[in-house]
């Protein structure tokens, strides 16, 4: 069974640019987590969505982070404008439901110059 | 809130030794504890987890953590380590089954030869 895909795997552009990162969870997984992992840390979660439905977005910088999940499925999250501070490991991870075990992606390595 | 601390951002043992990384947690009600790995450019792997069943939990790859309230401590070991346990380590509490998950720092495990 394939595991969480993530692309792309890393991303370098300039500040004020836009960025997008997609994840597709593992088939049937009904739970989807963007977590952002700076250098040094532990992951922090973003936005957790629950089929195409946005449950916890707390911790979105609403401003110039979006995210979304037509169909319940693949997810896109997007950073516009990029700025130097957004460097960092962005995770997608999914499980059944919440509550169950998560399954993290290999994540997307993002520099901001 | 919930909040851990992993004691050591680097811990460095001899292939062979035994493997103690250190956790503590902060909670206000009964926690779900996990303890995940991450090797180099890969996303995070569940090692094991304690849901309020039995104290001592074994997981994957010969680790195993003792859930010890008195002291607020989750600490992960192996009785010997293989030069495979070199990867990052992170501990992480949730409130319940329901609730995000709360990412220490981390702690970087190398394993000499």
């Amino acid at each position: 069974e394939a595991g969480v895909v993530q692309s792309p795997r890393y991303k370098i552009i300039e500040k004020k640019q836009p960025v997008a990162f997609w994840c597709n969870p593992i088939s049937g997984h009904n739970t989807l987590y963007w977590y952002l992992q700076n250098l040094g840390q532990g992951p922090e979660l973003l936005i957790r969505y629950e089929n195409e439905e946005a449950v916890d977005d707390s911790q979105l910088p609403k401003d110039r982070f979006s995210a979304e999940r037509l169909k319940g499925v693949d997810s896109t999250l997007k950073i516009q404008p990029a700025e130097l501070g957004d460097s960092a490991v962005y995770l997608c991870a999914s499980s059944l439901d919440v509550g169950n075990e998560q399954f993290f992606g290999p994540g997307t390595r993002l520099t901001v110059l | 809130a919930q909040s851990v601390t992993q004691l050591g951002s680097h811990v460095s043992v001899s292939e062979g030794a035994l493997v103690l990384l250190r956790c503590n947690y902060s909670s206000s009600v009964p926690p779900y504890l996990f303890w995940y790995v991450q090797y180099p450019n890969q996303g995070l792997q569940l090692l094991l987890k304690y849901t309020s069943a039995a104290t001592l939990v074994k997981g994957i790859n010969g680790f195993e953590a003792e859930f010890k309230k008195s002291e607020t401590s989750f600490h992960l070991t192996k009785p010997s380590a293989h030069m495979s346990d070199a990867a990052e380590y992170f501990c992480a509490v949730s409130r319940s089954g329901n609730t995000p998950l709360v990412f220490g720092k981390g702690t970087r495990l190398s394993v000499i030869a």
